[in-house]
């Protein structure tokens, strides 16, 4: 089955630290790789994705995710994390063109 | 301003009474998609629609309806409701799917007693 998947349920960093949000995905096909974020009572906002090409891609509001084909990983990272960024982060996969798979969700706490 | 709207955004109801859950989008979007979010599940999707009157079960199907009459709308119909559909639903729209960005509603906080 084609499926996403995030390890940790939550992450906890000070603010100012880096931060790594982790996914893996099914070896099945090649997928297009999503990341996903969600504020409180909010809908889900798209960070970046990973098509083809550089493995390292940057995003929206500082975030940037290393595609990692022999791992079948997808983290997602932040160099210098804010209070501002916590949130539920979802990682996604798209296999074909009526499904996107997504993981769990991890939810990030930033720590003044 | 693009946007997926849903409504309402809250809304406690009993067990049996039909009830209906909007969702508009003004992209032009052809692929709209339903999905459900549980604590620890994620996101799952209950159906999926890649034009108007194409639509398609997801994951989760059981004990939802939708229909596709025009674009821009893609409304979610429980029959009848039960607490296991206890839930927060998001509605989506795209320019098909594959490596396009998803647009996301804000959610609909639904409580079935």
């Amino acid at each position: 089955a084609q499926s996403v998947a995030q390890p940790e349920d939550q992450v906890n960093v000070a603010e100012g630290n880096p931060l790594t949000v982790k996914c893996t995905y099914s070896v099945s096909g090649n997928p297009y790789l999503f990341w996903y974020v969600q504020y409180p009572n909010r809908g889900l906002q798209f960070l970046l994705k990973y098509i083809t090409g550089d493995n390292l891609v940057k995003g929206s509001y500082g975030f940037e995710a290393e595609f990692n084909k022999s791992q079948t990983s997808f983290h997602l990272k932040k160099p210098s994390a804010l209070v501002s960024d916590s949130a539920l982060y979802f990682c996604a996969a798209s296999y074909n063109d009526y499904k996107l798979s997504f993981g769990a969700g991890t939810t990030v706490t930033v720590r003044a | 301003e693009a946007q997926v709207t849903q409504n309402p955004r809250y809304l406690i109801t009993v067990t049996g009474k039909k009830l209906t859950v909007t969702c508009s989008q003004n992209m032009n979007h052809e692929y709209m998609s339903w999905y459900r979010q549980d604590p620890g599940l994620g996101l799952r999707q209950i159906y999926y629609s890649m034009n108007v009157e194409v639509t398609d079960k997801g994951d989760v199907p059981e004990g939802y309806k939708v229909s596709r009459k025009e674009k821009r709308n893609f409304p979610l119909i429980l029959e009848s409701p039960s607490p296991n559909q206890t839930s927060l639903y998001f509605c989506a729209s795209s320019f098909g799917l594959g490596k396009n960005i998803q647009y996301f509603g804000a959610g609909t906080r639904l409580s079935v007693l």
